[in-house]
């Protein structure tokens, strides 16, 4: 199994555009996480996906920030516009179980590393 | 709410010597609890988990955690430590149910001294 993958691994962009990062899980694993790690506030979990549904998503900043999961296989994370204080490293992590289920741990991708300048 | 806390955000042991990463956390009901590894300009690893099946478990490179539901705690050890195992360590907490939330402490740094 290829693990976890997103893209791009870095981004830089300018003050104003529009940023979307992508995750793959690993197939058959049914839930799906965005995390934004920095020095200042640690990992913080943005937004949690359970059978494609959004089931948690008090951890998205403000309306700048949305996450779509259109099928199993894809998630995106959409910041417009960007500002500097969005700068971070923004994981993707999938894990079997579900509601009513078993907590099996997570599976991080490899981070996707924002600078807005 | 569950949360976790990690004492000491840096650990500086020596080669050889023990390693132990404290981990207390705080749940209204039986937990999940994790540990995760994070090696520089990586995501995070899972190292080993805690669901109620044993007090202590074992995980990967050598890594163990014990379970003391008394003192709240789930301390991370290693009897020898390792250059490579020089990397950050999130202690994490999951309320059962089924609900896959995971909260992460706020990590410790582990040097390794050769």
């Amino acid at each position: 199994d290829a693990g976890v993958i997103q893209s791009p691994r870095h981004e830089v962009t300018e003050m104003g555009q529009e940023v979307t990062l992508r995750c793959k899980p690993i197939s058959g694993h049914n839930s799906l996480f965005w995390y934004r790690q920095t020095m200042m506030r640690g990992l913080e979990l943005l937004i949690y996906f359970n059978n494609n549904v959004p089931i948690d998503d008090s951890g998205m900043p403000e309306d700048r920030f949305s996450a779509k999961m259109p099928n199993a296989s894809f998630s995106t994370l959409k910041i417009q516009p960007s500002e500097p204080r969005d700068s971070a490293v923004y994981f993707c992590a999938s894990s079997l179980g579900g509601l009513g289920q078993g907590n099996y741990g997570y599976t991080f991708g490899s981070g996707t590393r924002l600078t807005v300048v | 709410a569950q949360s976790v806390t990690q004492l000491g955000s840096h650990v500086s042991v020596s080669e050889g010597a023990l390693v132990l990463l404290r981990c207390n956390y705080s749940s209204s009901v039986p937990p999940y609890l994790f540990w995760y590894v994070q090696y520089p300009n990586q995501g995070l690893q899972l190292l080993l988990k805690y669901t109620s099946a044993a007090t202590l478990v074992k995980g990967i490179n050598g890594f163990e955690a014990e379970f003391k539901k008394s003192e709240t705690s789930f301390h991370l050890t290693k009897p020898s430590a390792h250059m490579s195992d020089a990397a950050e360590y999130f202690c994490a907490v999951c309320e059962g149910g089924g609900y896959q939330k995971v909260t992460f402490g706020t990590g410790t740094k582990l040097q390794v001294i050769p």
